[in-house]
């Protein structure tokens, strides 16, 4: 399977802190892209790295790419409420037409 | 720009009926990706579509499930005889001709199939 897998599969933590979520996939990629996704609504693309970049930030977003691993981490720096939400990392492969590919997820919590 | 706009939001169907799911792409965008998402779990590509044009069906069940994309209107998604286990969300995703796969994609807020 090409697909991703997520680590951890939850996540818990108070306002402020930082929260840091892994993804692996197996073959060879054009791009690996996070997704939010709040309780009951649609994905929102959060950010897209591309396979010859190691890292990228956006505001308080930091994502790495290890191609050697076949690994992505996402950061989120100084967490709020409002970042609880499911984050998906998904990859998209050469020669694949554009399809993703989904990772199962890592749910996060951040507590007031 | 709307979006992409996928209606309906929630559909009750009844085993044995047919459910018809429908996606307009963001204005501009000719590609249409169908995803399914099961209970706490995270999408499973089924079809991609281009206009007039069903280029990659791997991820479709062989039986029962259908896509188009009709040079005008919507996508449309469509299971027969629906099942149980047919229960889910279902995603569309739409892209660019350009770049395609090479940026996020813009997917709409999804329709929540329950077949009881």
């Amino acid at each position: 399977s090409q697909q991703g897998e997520e680590d951890p599969q939850a996540l818990s933590i108070q306002e402020g802190e930082n929260a840091t979520m892994n993804c692996s996939y197996k073959t060879s990629i054009n791009n690996l892209q996070w997704y939010r996704q709040n309780s009951g609504r649609g994905l929102v693309h959060l950010i897209l790295i591309r396979s010859n970049e190691r890292e990228k930030h956006s505001g308080r977003l930091r994502v790495t790419l290890d191609t050697s691993k076949k690994s992505s981490s996402l950061l989120i720096t100084a967490s709020r409420a409002a970042d609880t939400a499911s984050y998906f990392c998904a990859t998209a492969f050469y020669n694949q037409g554009g399809k993703l590919i989904f990772g199962q997820g890592t749910e996060l919590s951040v507590k007031p | 720009n709307a979006g992409v706009m996928q209606n309906p939001r929630h559909l009750v169907r009844r085993r044995g009926q047919e459910a018809r799911l429908r996606c307009s792409p963001m204005k501009g965008h000719s590609h249409v990706y169908w995803y399914r998402q099961l209970p706490e779990e995270g999408l499973k590509f089924m079809v991609y579509l281009q206009k007039e044009n069903i280029i990659d069906e791997s991820g479709m069940p062989k039986e029962r499930f259908s896509a188009e994309f009709p040079k005008e209107g919507p996508s449309i998604l469509r299971i027969q005889q629906v099942v149980r286990g047919d229960s889910a969300a279902y995603f569309c995703a739409s892209s660019p001709l350009i770049e395609q796969g090479a940026s996020g994609y813009t997917f709409g807020s999804g329709t929540r199939l329950t077949v009881v």
